[in-house]
C-alpha cells in the first residue's frame, strides 16, 4: 500500500534527551514536512524538505533539527533545547508544484517527563 | 503571525441539520483553499479544496463557499451526520519563496449528535 508511515505512534522520553521520530513515505513524493499540533493552536510548520539533501526551516524550528538522505524518509530530531517538546507530531508529503495534496502520516505522540 | 483565522473552535450539531465553519485569510497570494478532516489520534485527511477563480464547490454532502472580495472561505457540511464528527481544518496555499506554503487554521471540533 502507498502511504506515509510514522513511528512510533507514541513515545516518551526524559527531559534533556534527544529523540527522533521517524517518517517514511513511498508514494514517490519530493516534498516532506514536519507539523506541530498543539491544542487550539492547529498545524504549525516545523520543517519542510523540497529535495534530497535539501531542507529549509519553517515557522516553529528552534529545538528541532531534521535530515533527507533519501527520498523516502524525513526524519525529524527532538532536541534538548526544544523548552515545550511534549506535542503531536505530523509528517507529510506532497508532490512539487501549486494545488497538489498534503498526505499525513497518523502521528507520534512525543512525551516529555 | 496568524494568516488564516478559523471560527468557531468547537461546533455541536444535531443529526440532520447544517455545520458551517468560517475561515479568513490575508494573504492575497494564496491561491489554494484546502479544507482538511481529522480523527483522533489520526493524521489530517484531505476532505474538498477549493481555488479562487471559482465561488463555489460541492461533493456531496460537502461545499466549500469562497468570496474573494472579502477573503473569506466556510465550510458547509449538509446532513450533518455522527460519523461526520471530527476536527475541521482550513487551509491556505500559496507560492513563498519558491515553494508552495501552506498555512493552517486553528481547527475546529465538530460534534454531531443523534
Amino acid at each position: 500500500d502507498g502511504g506515509i508511515t510514522q513511528s512510533p505512534k507514541y513515545l516518551f522520553r526524559k527531559e534533556g534527551q534527544n529523540v527522533t521520530l521517524s517518517c517514511e513515505q513511498n508514494l514517490n513524493h519530493d516534498a516532506m514536512y514536519w507539523y506541530r499540533q498543539d491544542p487550539g493552536q492547529g498545524l504549525r510548520l516545523i520543517y519542510y524538505s523540497q529535495i534530497v539533501n535539501d531542507f529549509q526551516k519553517g515557522d516553529i524550528a528552534e529545538g528541532y533539527s531534521v535530515s533527507r538522505e533519501k527520498k523516502e524518509s524525513f526524519p525529524l530530531t527532538v532536541t534538548s533545547a526544544q523548552k515545550n517538546p511534549t506535542a503531536f507530531y505530523l509528517c507529510a508529503s506532497s508532490l512539487q508544484g501549486a494545488n497538489t495534496e498534503a498526505f499525513f502520516g497518523q502521528g507520534t505522540r512525543l512525551t516529555v517527563v | 503571525q496568524q494568516q488564516v483565522k478559523q471560527s468557531p473552535q468547537s461546533l455541536i450539531v444535531q443529526k440532520g441539520g447544517i455545520s458551517i465553519i468560517n475561515c479568513a485569510y490575508e494573504n492575497t497570494a494564496f491561491d489554494y483553499f484546502p479544507w482538511y478532516q481529522q480523527f483522533p489520534g489520526k493524521g489530517p485527511a484531505l476532505l474538498i479544496a477549493i481555488r479562487p477563480d471559482v465561488s463555489e464547490k460541492k461533493e456531496g454532502r460537502f461545499t466549500i463557499s469562497f468570496n474573494k472580495s472579502a477573503k473569506q472561505f466556510s465550510l458547509h457540511i449538509m446532513d450533518s451526520q455522527p460519523g461526520d464528527s471530527a476536527t475541521y481544518f482550513c487551509a491556505a496555499s500559496g507560492n513563498s519563496g519558491g515553494y508552495q506554503k501552506v498555512t493552517f487554521g486553528t481547527g475546529t471540533k465538530l460534534q454531531v449528535i443523534p
